[in-house]
């Protein structure tokens, strides 16, 4: 079944304490994107990857790292985790990052909901 | 004027109404559109694309108006589980790598009984 995973969907930790949240497409997508969802706020990218080894910022990066070593994976990195990043998290991925619009369909993974004490 | 707006909602309507949902975009040069639907807590799908000539999808219909940056979503007849929150999404990308998605703050639809 083509899907993106993400792990942990849930997560409660605390101040300080670095964590990884994983997620991996198996549709061979070039496009990688990670976004947090905040009450009143929407959507907002946090970073994005159009393909290995290239990766980007996007509107909200501040206290996040990403890599993209393999075209599955594209893991999201909180070296040290503050309360203002309790977010629901969001991965994401499409075909390409342009051309035909039916190629820009973004798939979501399940989402993980992070606490952050 | 914002990246993408939507209408704020929430939209309350009864079961068979039609409703329509509207989407103003910054960015002349965008070169996709995109509504999605999320269901709460969960994660965002796509409900449609959007292309210039307007497309339909049995009881959805999407236009696109790139002259005024608008883009709508119409539901008829609607039912109890077309209750979600309604996403606008435009790739404002300029170039290749220049790609990004914007989405709306979402629209919250609840259909009664």
């Amino acid at each position: 079944e083509a899907q993106v995973t993400q792990n942990p969907r849930y997560l409660i930790t605390v101040t300080g304490k670095k964590l990884t949240v994983t997620c991996s497409q198996n549709m061979n997508h070039e496009y990688m994107s990670w976004y947090r969802q905040d009450p009143g706020l929407g959507l907002r990218q946090i970073y994005y990857s159009m393909n290995v080894e290239v990766t980007d910022k996007g509107d909200v990066p501040e206290g996040y790292k990403v890599s993209r070593k393999e075209k599955r994976n594209f893991p999201l990195i909180l070296e040290s985790p503050s309360p203002n990043q309790t977010s629901l998290y969001f991965c994401a991925s499409s075909l390409t990052s342009g051309g035909r619009t039916v190629d820009n369909e973004q798939f979501f993974g399940p989402g993980t909901r992070l606490t952050v004490l | 004027r914002k990246e993408v707006e939507q209408d704020p909602g929430p939209f309350n309507v009864p079961e068979g109404a039609t409703v329509a949902f509207n989407c103003t975009y910054s960015n002349s040069a965008s070169q996709s559109f995109f509504w999605y639907r999320q269901d709460c807590r969960k994660e965002p799908k796509l409900l449609m694309s959007v292309y210039s000539s307007g497309n339909e999808d049995g009881r959805f219909t999407a236009q696109l108006n790139r002259a005024s940056q608008y883009i709508s979503l119409l539901i008829r007849d609607s039912k109890l589980s077309d209750s979600a929150t309604y996403l606008c999404v435009v790739n404002s990308a300029s170039g290749g790598s220049n790609y990004k998605l914007t989405f709306g703050k979402g629209t919250l639809l609840t259909v009664n009984p």
